[in-house]
């Protein structure tokens, strides 16, 4: 099974400041059509959750700009430019090559 | 507009069954890859089972196959999670999510609560 493991669990940031979250798969998520599927997620408090970035750097509609997602091979990150109020949540990022698996998450909250 | 609907969540009994059914609608259901993701109220999201839009494919969690099936009815937009020799670790709440190209998952429904207990 592909391992995804995230970091920080935890990411304390003041309102304005950037945030950055790790993801690292156990093996390379390049499918044999030549794309890459990870894809990041945020979770608001008492909601599903929301795509936000699919195939390491494509935003969802409407998911605001400060949101950007980079990475190749088996190393991806997620970053937000600007943390605001309405950030606060979990964000996971997930694999989608082999049978989908999650990493453990990552709770954004605001210093 | 995509909807997922999630029904069948309720008590469930150690050792006996419920059906997870997904009412989708506002897209082309039979385009579409569907799974079942899990959650742990307050835990992290597990993958459960996927299958392929014309039903023929169908995986699971290693820690599940053999007590859960998934199945589809593509005349009623549907997709159903049959959960069998429920356990109390099964107590999660279940999301109804679609899938585009067999990893690549967007919408997700509200989520249907399972609490297994006696």
């Amino acid at each position: 099974d592909v391992v995804v493991t995230q970091s920080p669990p935890s990411l304390p940031v003041t309102l304005g400041q950037p945030a950055s979250i790790s993801c690292r798969s156990s093996q390379s998520l390049v499918y044999t059509d030549g794309k890459t599927y990870l894809s990041w997620f945020q979770q608001r408090p008492g909601q599903s959750p929301r795509r936000l970035i699919y195939e390491v750097s494509k935003r969802d509609s409407g998911v605001p700009d400060r949101f950007s997602g980079s990475g190749s091979g088996t190393e991806f990150t997620l970053k937000i430019s600007r943390v605001e109020a309405e950030d606060v949540g979990v964000y996971y990022c997930m694999q989608g090559k082999h049978w989908p698996s999650f990493g453990q998450g990552t709770r954004l909250q605001i210093k | 507009e995509v909807q997922l609907v999630e029904s069948g969540g309720g008590l469930g009994q150690p050792g006996g069954s419920l059906r997870l059914a997904c009412a989708a609608s506002g897209f082309t259901f039979t385009d579409y890859w569907m799974h079942w993701v899990r959650q742990v109220p307050g835990k992290g999201l597990v993958w459960v089972s996927r299958i392929n839009p014309d039903g023929t494919i169908t995986n699971y969690a290693e820690s599940l196959k053999g007590r859960f099936t998934i199945s589809r009815d593509n005349a009623k937009n549907t997709v159903y999670l049959q959960m069998n020799s429920l356990r109390a670790e099964d107590t999660a709440l279940y999301y109804c999510v679609r899938d585009a190209a067999g990893g690549l998952v967007d919408y997700w429904g509200q989520g249907a609560l399972v609490t297994v207990s006696s």
